[in-house]
């Protein structure tokens, strides 16, 4: 079955450091996997999707997150915070494309001045 | 802005009522997805539509059902409520050219008390 766990329910940094959200997940088949940000109130901004093409995967905000097979993981990063990412980050997984997502729990990203 | 909209925003039934809420997709989106959002945790599918068929189901009851139309929107209907039903429910579309990215709507916040 597909799971998605994301390690650290809170991550705090420090404006124009680096920004790490960690994200593993386990499935049968090669998966599909997202990176959704929510702000307060509002639904789900897709930030960038990895569909077996570069394992490196850019998005938008100044956002990318590295595809590893062998350590099941897809991790997001920024290498510099702005206030503006103070969010919530989702990482989900899909086994087909177009088909339902799992989510993890979520990340609260807080970005201090 | 993902072209999804939602209605009401906003909800607020009795315990053991009936309700229905409404997402209206971009024109070509033909897949249609609605997803259950409790407070502090990730979204989880409810079910999937494709061209007015229901195409998969996630872990909820019948009392949950749902509609697509023609005109590209669709419906969530929630039967005989229950106060664990309160939260935001959120629809999500998708398009055969850009089959894997599903784009999200803002979200309909239900409260049953």
């Amino acid at each position: 079955a597909q799971s998605v766990t994301q390690l650290g329910s809170h991550v705090s940094v420090s404006e124009g450091a680096l920004v790490l959200l960690r994200c593993n997940y386990s499935s049968s088949v090669p998966p599909y996997l997202f990176w959704y940000v929510q702000y307060p109130n509002q639904g789900l901004q897709l930030l960038l999707k990895y569909t077996s093409a570069a394992t490196l995967v850019k998005g938008i905000n100044g956002f990318e997150a590295e595809f590893k097979k062998s350590e099941t993981s897809f991790h997001l990063t920024k290498p510099s915070a702005h206030m503006s990412d103070a969010a919530e980050y989702f990482c989900a997984v899909s086994e087909v494309p177009g088909g339902k997502l799992i989510f993890g729990q979520g990340t609260e990203l807080s970005v201090k001045p | 802005e993902t072209g999804v909209t939602q209605s009401p925003t906003h909800l607020i039934k009795t315990r053991g009522q009936q309700v229905t809420l409404r997402c209206s997709s971009q024109s070509g989106h033909n897949t249609v997805s609605w997803y259950q959002q409790a407070l502090g945790q990730g979204p989880q599918f409810i079910f999937q539509y494709y061209r007015e068929e229901e195409n998969g189901r996630g872990n909820f009851p019948p009392r949950f059902s749902g509609l697509q139309f023609p005109n590209y929107s669709s419906e969530l209907n929630v039967n005989a409520l229950e106060l664990d039903d309160s939260a935001l429910y959120l629809c999500a579309s998708s398009q055969l050219a850009d089959k894997e990215t599903q784009y999200f709507g803002p979200g309909t916040r239900l409260l049953v008390l």
